[in-house]
């Protein structure tokens, strides 16, 4: 079965700082990989995925994320966080065979940004 | 455009009761997923609809839980004999045909069951 790790709970960078939010998955083959974002009183919004090639896939919000198969990691950056960041972060895996797209999430990081 | 949309978006029930949960999707959507998050957690695929038909329902936590799409469009999340463990926000998603265009997801249903 296929499984996500975000080892961090709960992170606090300073504005201006740089952002590293880890995620670990657990699939038999490579997966695809997502990163969504949740904002309080906001649907989740997708802000970067990962299906096949380069393994640094560009996001919205000056987002990216490097996969690295040997690491079984997807872990998602930002060189300089604004305030506006603060939110959870879901990390998610979907499977590669089937005809459903459906998604398993991490338990999420949330990230506070301090002034 | 508008995007997806559910209703209520607070839904406090008794232990024991029927609760329906409604999903609007985006309009010309023909893919609908229905998640729960609970607190603390990262949101648990429950049930996927193709147009009218369930293609994937491997999430629904047992029986009680039952959802439709009549005419592949709105769908609702129905609950039966509502326990303390549905406690949950119920988070609605929709995509364009092809596999993994991207789930648009509403801004969830939160149920309490006292």
């Amino acid at each position: 079965a296929q499984s996500v790790t975000q080892p961090d709970i709960h992170i606090t960078v300073s504005e201006g700082a740089s952002l590293e939010l880890r995620c670990n998955y657990s699939y038999g083959a490579t997966p695809y990989l997502f990163w969504y974002v949740q904002s309080p009183g906001q649907g989740l919004q997708l802000l970067l995925k990962y299906f096949s090639g380069d393994t640094l896939v560009q996001g919205i919000k000056g987002f990216e994320a490097e996969f690295k198969r040997s690491q079984s990691s997807f872990n998602l950056r930002k060189p300089s966080v604004h305030w506006s960041d603060a939110a959870e972060y879901f990390c998610a895996v979907g499977p590669t065979t089937g005809t459903a797209s459906k998604l398993t999430f991490g338990t999420g990081t949330r990230l506070q940004v301090t002034l | 455009g508008a995007g997806v949309s559910q209703t209520p978006s607070n839904k406090v029930t008794e232990k024991g009761k029927y609760v329906e949960l409604r999903c609007d999707p985006i309009s010309g959507h023909t893919a609908l997923y229905w998640y729960r998050q609970s607190l603390g957690q990262g949101p648990e695929f429950l049930i996927y609809f193709q147009g009218t038909g369930a293609a994937d329902d491997s999430g629904l936590p047992n029986d009680r839980f039952f959802a439709v799409r009549p005419e592949g469009s709105v769908s609702t999340l129905k609950i039966q004999r509502t326990e303390r463990g549905d406690s949950a926000v119920y988070l609605c998603a929709s995509s364009s045909s092809g596999r993994y265009n991207e789930q648009f997801f509403g801004p969830g249903t939160r149920l309490t069951v006292l």
